[in-house]
């Protein structure tokens, strides 16, 4: 069973600052691997897939990378709007979800 | 644009079983993807429930797999989460998802998860 760890747990930054979140698999899982943004009272909502490849309308602000066992998140120049609680995903033979990391805006 | 909404009861005794729907609007069930559930307890991240892809075979997270059956209503374009003997762990709003299918060498497998319903909260309370 592949766990999934995401670090940090919290943080908190600025419009306009650039937010990295990273991602852990406890085995190398290529690159199959997505990135979600949940907001209270919503379902989340696909961000990247394949660890790289950005979904379908959402702004190209954010960035994914990494392959085997490390990954990374990126919202370059943070919005208002980025607030939220940010899940990675592996979606191996059992898909497991990372802890979360949630985005606060200061 | 594809839409699920989940329905089914918000209370269940504990030792009872849970039992929700999902319809699928905008897509057929019977196309070529994975059809999943997702739970997420009150607070806390996600977990991965199961799926079924649209032949029929059915996939379980390994912890529930002896609790949850996963079936399509294909004359419903409807999937439905059957899980059985609920405890109070089992409280959780219950998402289903769609899921695309992608082959890791020659194993197909459910890939990530692009629409998704707006959650039921299931309460296991006496």
């Amino acid at each position: 069973d592949i766990q999934m760890t995401q670090f940090p747990s919290t943080l908190s930054a600025s419009v306009g600052d650039r937010v990295t979140i990273s991602c852990r698999a406890s085995q190398s899982i290529s690159n199959w691997l997505a990135w979600y943004q949940q907001k209270p009272g919503k379902a989340p909502k696909l961000l990247i897939y394949r660890a790289s490849s950005l979904e379908g309308g959402v702004p190209s602000r954010f960035s994914g990378s990494g392959s085997g066992t490390e990954f990374t998140l990126i919202i370059t120049g943070l919005q208002p709007d980025d607030f939220g609680i940010y899940y990675c995903q592996q979606y191996g033979r059992f898909p497991r979800f990372g802890g979360g990391t949630n985005v606060e805006i200061k | 644009q594809v839409q699920l909404q989940e329905s089914g009861p918000g209370l269940v005794k504990p030792s009872e079983t849970l039992s929700l729907t999902c319809a699928v609007s905008g897509d057929s069930i019977s196309s070529d993807y994975f059809w999943g559930w997702v739970r997420q307890p009150p607070g806390k991240g996600l977990q991965w429930i199961g799926n079924i892809y649209h032949t029929g075979s059915a996939y379980y997270s390994p912890s529930l797999k002896s609790r949850v059956i996963i079936s399509l209503d294909t004359s419903k374009n409807q999937f439905s989460l059957k899980f059985i003997s609920v405890t109070a762990a089992d409280t959780a709003v219950y998402y289903c998802a769609r899921s695309r299918p992608y082959y890791d060498l020659n194993d197909l497998r459910g890939g990530p998860f692009d629409y998704w319903g707006q959650g039921i909260l299931v309460t296991v309370s006496s």
